[in-house]
């Protein structure tokens, strides 16, 4: 069964640190896998795509990296700042599956000042 | 750009009512979806367009019907209303290429209680 993981499932840091998120799969046959935020009772907001032959995107303070081979993703931030806290979850489009995103649960990220 | 637009924004239903959750994208995108989130259970895949004129099941879609107005409308009827259907609905759309990524963007959500 295709499924991702995110470990863990809450982090808490303070204002100033850098961390990492984990994202894990299943299956080493994706097209693409996909970061998002999402603020509480808000929508999802695309962070990052990352496509099967890439193997890392950046925006601003955020990089994101993927590894097929160990099947696993990691979303680094740099220099947190409160204003980032909200959950992230991952999402991974497998081959064989044209359009559906597979979804993790999520890591609830809290940055305290 | 407004993006992905939904509504309502919150809706409650009594048992055995019916509802349509309308959704709009104003980017042009040819692939549209329905997706529900529940606590625990994380987003799981209602209904899909790949494009104007096609519509398929994803994973949950029974109790559901979807309708692809046209390019940029996408539409979830509950016929039928069951407090099992209590979930937080969120529409997306993308430009889908096979050989390119498929880069999802969300809309707001509606939040809707079945009583």
């Amino acid at each position: 069964k295709q499924e991702v993981t995110q470990i863990p499932a809450a982090l808490s840091v303070p204002e100033g640190e850098n961390l990492v998120l984990n994202c894990s799969f299943t299956d080493s046959a994706i097209y693409n896998l996909q970061w998002f935020r999402q603020d509480p009772g808000k929508g999802l907001t695309s962070l990052l795509l990352i496509q099967s032959s890439q193997r890392e995107q950046t925006s601003g303070r955020l990089n994101a990296s993927l590894d097929k081979s160990s099947g696993r993703s990691t979303l680094y931030i740099a220099a947190s700042q409160p204003g980032d806290s909200a959950t992230y979850l991952c999402a991974v489009r497998f081959g064989g599956s044209n359009y559906k995103l597979t979804f993790g649960k999520g890591t609830l990220l809290t940055v305290n000042p | 750009n407004a993006g992905v637009t939904q509504t309502p924004k919150f809706q409650v239903l009594k048992t055995g009512q019916s509802m349509t959750l309308q959704c709009a994208q104003d980017m042009n995108h040819n692939s549209m979806y329905w997706y529900r989130q529940d606590p625990g259970m994380g987003l799981r895949l209602i209904y899909y367009s790949a494009s104007e004129g096609t519509t398929d099941k994803g994973e949950v879609p029974n109790g559901y019907n979807v309708s692809r107005l046209n390019k940029r409308e996408f539409s979830l009827r509950l016929e039928s209303a069951a407090p099992s259907q209590t979930s937080v609905y969120f529409c997306a759309s993308s430009f889908f290429d096979r050989g390119l990524g498929n880069e999802q963007f969300f809309g707001p959500g509606t939040r809707l209680t079945v009583l």
